[in-house]
């Protein structure tokens, strides 16, 4: 049981690239969201799920687009990356949708 | 509109000593509260969470929090606390009619000293 996983661990991106981090977790959980984690301003909600197929906008949603086709995975996408994307991008996931179980996370750098 | 506060940004403390840590909340519902602790280049672990019934709840690794409504505060505390506690500590607050939205207090470091 890996619990929530996260792909890549880290990556560098030049400014207008293009990214997918996977999120995935082998707890059937119908939950699932995307935060990003910035110095001294704490998680913010970037999009969550309630279940396969379902997507909703978090509290700092612009610049992102998210995917859920399969219960278990759920994907976080960057079309033109910017620098202000540069942060530390936790998925958690959660089978009531208030205990959140997270990820180790991915560090992704804008340049 | 909803928001998380923890007023502390930093606190050191000696092991073996008694610790607490400061999370206040503005929320319009029916809170359900929580306590994440972070160790450095890992993931979010829950500690403890309340949601209804008695205020004083009680949470793995020996950590406890209360919920007074009349403050709006939940904080957290340790009558002991270990080197291996060092870590980052986050508050965060959701309910039931938010859409399954969270939102997470900045965080209280905790240097532990020998």
């Amino acid at each position: 049981n890996a619990g929530v996983t996260q792909t890549p661990k880290f990556r560098v991106l030049k400014t207008g690239q293009s990214m997918t981090l996977l999120c995935a977790q082998d707890m059937n959980h119908e939950y699932m969201y995307w935060y990003r984690q910035d110095p001294g301003m704490g998680l913010r909600l970037i999009h969550y799920s309630v279940g396969e197929g379902t997507t909703a906008k978090g509290e700092v949603p612009d610049g992102y687009n998210v995917s859920r086709l399969k219960k278990q995975n759920f994907l976080l996408g960057l079309e033109s990356a910017a620098p202000s994307q540069t942060s530390v991008y936790f998925c958690a996931s959660s089978k009531t949708g208030y205990e959140q179980y997270f990820g180790p996370g991915t560090r992704l750098t804008v340049t | 509109a909803q928001s998380v506060t923890q007023p502390d940004i930093h606190i050191t403390v000696s092991e073996g000593a008694s610790l607490e840590l400061r999370c206040n909340y503005s929320y319009g519902a029916t809170p359900y509260l929580f306590w994440y602790v972070q160790s450095p280049g890992q993931g979010l672990q829950l500690l403890l969470k309340y949601f209804s019934g008695d205020t004083l709840v009680q949470g793995i690794k020996g950590f406890e929090a209360e919920f007074k409504r009349s403050q709006s505060s939940f904080n957290l505390r340790k009558p002991s606390v270990h080197w291996s506690d060092a870590a980052e500590y986050f508050c965060a607050v959701g309910a039931l009619n938010t859409g399954n939205q969270f939102y997470f207090g900045t965080g209280t470091s905790l240097t532990v000293i020998p």
